[in-house]
C-alpha cells in the first residue's frame, strides 16, 4: 500500500442503486482529490478538497456528491448512475504547501454501471 | 487554460533498448513542477520521476531521465535499458503556482517487448 487506500477495488451497480466509494490517506496531507479514468481519455478531476473544504467541483453531475469528514478521508456517493460513468475513479492526496511532491493516488475504484 | 499535451498515445520498444515519450505543455507561470507518472496494469499510479522548473538540470531516477526544455515547453522521457516491467501508461504532469492541483496529459500507452 502507498499511504492512500480506496475501497472497493471494484463495484458493479444498477442505474438505481446507491452506493460510495471511500479513500483514506496516512501520509498527514492536507488536500484530497477525485479523478475519473475513462479508456482512451485524460484523467477527469472531479472534485478537490482543501482542509476538508471543497475548493473545486469541476462541472461533475449532482448524482456524484463528495463528502471530506476530516482531512484524511475523502468518499464519493453515487446514486442513479448512467452506463457511460462506468470508469476507473481514483483518488489522489497531497500537500498543498509543497509543489514539487505532486500526487500520492490510490489504486482506483473500478466501476460498473450496468 | 493550462494544458498538457502527449502525442504519442501507444509505443513499443524492445527490451533492454531506450525510448523517449514527449510531452509539451503550456502556461505562463515562472515557478512549476512537472512529472512523469507511471500507470501499469495493476491501476497503481507511481510517480516516476520530477523537474524543477527554474532548475537547469535535466533529473535522472536510475534509467529514467528528462530532457527539459523550458524555452520550447517540452519535457519528455528517457527510458534506457527498458524492462517488461516498464510496460505500462505513462502521463506527463503539471502543476502549477499554488494549491498543487496536477493538470495530467492524455497518457502513453508503453509496450516493452521481449
Amino acid at each position: 500500500e502507498t499511504g492512500v487506500t480506496q475501497t472497493p477495488r471494484h463495484l458493479v451497480m444498477g442505474m438505481t442503486n446507491k452506493k460510495s466509494l471511500k479513500c483514506e490517506q496516512h501520509l498527514g496531507h492536507n488536500a484530497m482529490y477525485w479523478y475519473k479514468q475513462s479508456a482512451k481519455k485524460p484523467l477527469e478531476l472531479m472534485f478537490v478538497y482543501s482542509l476538508e473544504e471543497r475548493v473545486e467541483n469541476n462541472s461533475v453531475p449532482s448524482r456524484f456528491s463528495p463528502e471530506c469528514p476530516n482531512s484524511s478521508h475523502l468518499f464519493l456517493h453515487l446514486h442513479t448512475l448512467q452506463p457511460e460513468d462506468s470508469a476507473l475513479y481514483l483518488c489522489a492526496s497531497s500537500q498543498e504547501d509543497s509543489l514539487n511532491y505532486g500526487y500520492t493516488f490510490g489504486s482506483g475504484t473500478r466501476l460498473t454501471v450496468v | 487554460a493550462q494544458t498538457v499535451t502527449q502525442s504519442q498515445p501507444e509505443m513499443s520498444v524492445q527490451e533492454a533498448e531506450t525510448v523517449t515519450l514527449s510531452c509539451t505543455y503550456d502556461t505562463s507561470e515562472n515557478n512549476y513542477y512537472l512529472f512523469w507518472y507511471k500507470q501499469p496494469p495493476s491501476r497503481q499510479m507511481i510517480l516516476v520521476i520530477r523537474q524543477e522548473a527554474y532548475k537547469q538540470q535535466n533529473a535522472t531516477e536510475n534509467r529514467f531521465s528528462v530532457n527539459f526544455q523550458k524555452a520550447a515547453k517540452s519535457f519528455s522521457l528517457k527510458i534506457s535499458d527498458s524492462q517488461l516491467g516498464d510496460t505500462a501508461m505513462y502521463f506527463c504532469a503539471s502543476n502549477y503556482n499554488q494549491g498543487g492541483k496536477l493538470i495530467f496529459g492524455q497518457g502513453t500507452e508503453l509496450s516493452v517487448k521481449p
